[in-house]
C-alpha cells in the first residue's frame, strides 16, 4: 500500500529565500510522484512529476524535486521565493493501479 | 482548450434538498475523477470514471451520492438528500490514460447545505 505523509502543515519563508517543502513516501512498487499546486479558490495543477527517467525533476515556476530511493523522499524545493508562490503545496503517489494517494498539503506563506 | 469546467462555482441549499454538480472534461480526455475536499479530511477520491464507465466508486460516502457519466464530455455528481455534513469544495478532474498521467482539475464547486 502506498502512503504520503507531508511535514508541516504551514511554511514561512521570506521572500527570495529558499523554498524547501517536505514529502516522505511509502509505496510497495516503483512509485510515480507528483506535486501539485493549488492557488486561492482554483483547482490543482501539476507542478512536475516522477516517472524514474531521472532523480531530479524539474517542473513549472522554477520548481524542482529530487527523488532520493534511500530515504523514501522527494522534497520540492526552489531557490528563491517569490511571494506568487503562496499557494497550497500537494505530494502525491500513484502505484500500480490508478488511484492517486495525496498527501495533507502544505500551506507556503511568503513574507515581504 | 477550455480546460475542464465545473458548474456551478457555489452552491448553497438547505438540508433535504437534491444538488446536482456538473463537469465537463477536456476533449479528448478518457478518464474522470470527482474529488471532495475538506480541511478535515483533505482530498478524497469519489469515484473515477474511464471511458464513461464507473471503475472504483468505493469513496462514495453513502447511497446519498450518486454519479453518472452519459457520455464522455459531461458527469453529474448528486447528492439527494444532502446534509450539512456533505458541505466541501467538490472538484472534478479529467486525465488522458489513467491516474498516473497528468490530472487536470476544474476550479470546483464550493457546497454549503444548510
Amino acid at each position: 500500500a502506498q502512503s504520503v505523509t507531508q511535514l508541516g502543515s504551514h511554511v514561512s519563508v521570506s521572500e527570495g529565500a529558499l523554498v524547501l517543502l517536505r514529502c516522505n513516501y511509502s509505496s510497495s512498487v516503483p512509485p510515480y510522484l507528483f506535486w501539485y499546486v493549488q492557488y486561492p479558490n482554483q483547482g490543482l495543477q501539476l507542478l512536475l512529476k516522477y516517472t524514474s527517467a531521472a532523480t531530479l525533476v524539474k517542473g513549472i515556476n522554477g520548481f524542482e524535486a529530487e527523488f532520493k530511493k534511500s530515504e523514501t523522499s522527494f522534497h520540492l524545493t526552489k531557490p528563491s521565493a517569490h511571494m506568487s508562490d503562496a499557494a497550497e503545496y500537494f505530494c502525491a503517489v500513484s502505484g500500480s493501479n490508478y488511484q492517486l494517494i495525496w498527501g495533507a498539503g502544505t500551506k507556503l506563506i511568503i513574507k515581504p | 482548450d477550455a480546460g475542464v469546467i465545473q458548474s456551478p462555482r457555489h452552491e448553497v441549499t438547505e438540508m433535504g434538498q437534491e444538488v446536482t454538480l456538473r463537469c465537463k472534461p477536456i476533449s479528448g480526455h478518457n478518464s474522470l475523477f470527482w474529488y471532495r475536499q475538506t480541511m478535515m479530511r483533505g482530498l478524497e477520491l469519489l469515484i473515477y470514471f474511464n471511458n464513461n464507465v464507473p471503475i472504483d466508486d468505493s469513496g462514495m460516502p453513502e447511497d446519498r451520492f450518486s454519479a453518472k457519466m452519459p457520455n464522455a464530455s459531461f458527469s453529474t455528481l448528486k447528492i439527494q438528500p444532502s446534509e450539512p455534513r456533505d458541505s466541501a469544495v467538490y472538484f472534478c478532474a479529467s486525465s488522458f490514460g489513467q491516474a498516473n498521467e497528468k490530472l487536470f482539475f476544474g476550479s470546483g464547486t464550493q457546497l454549503s447545505v444548510l
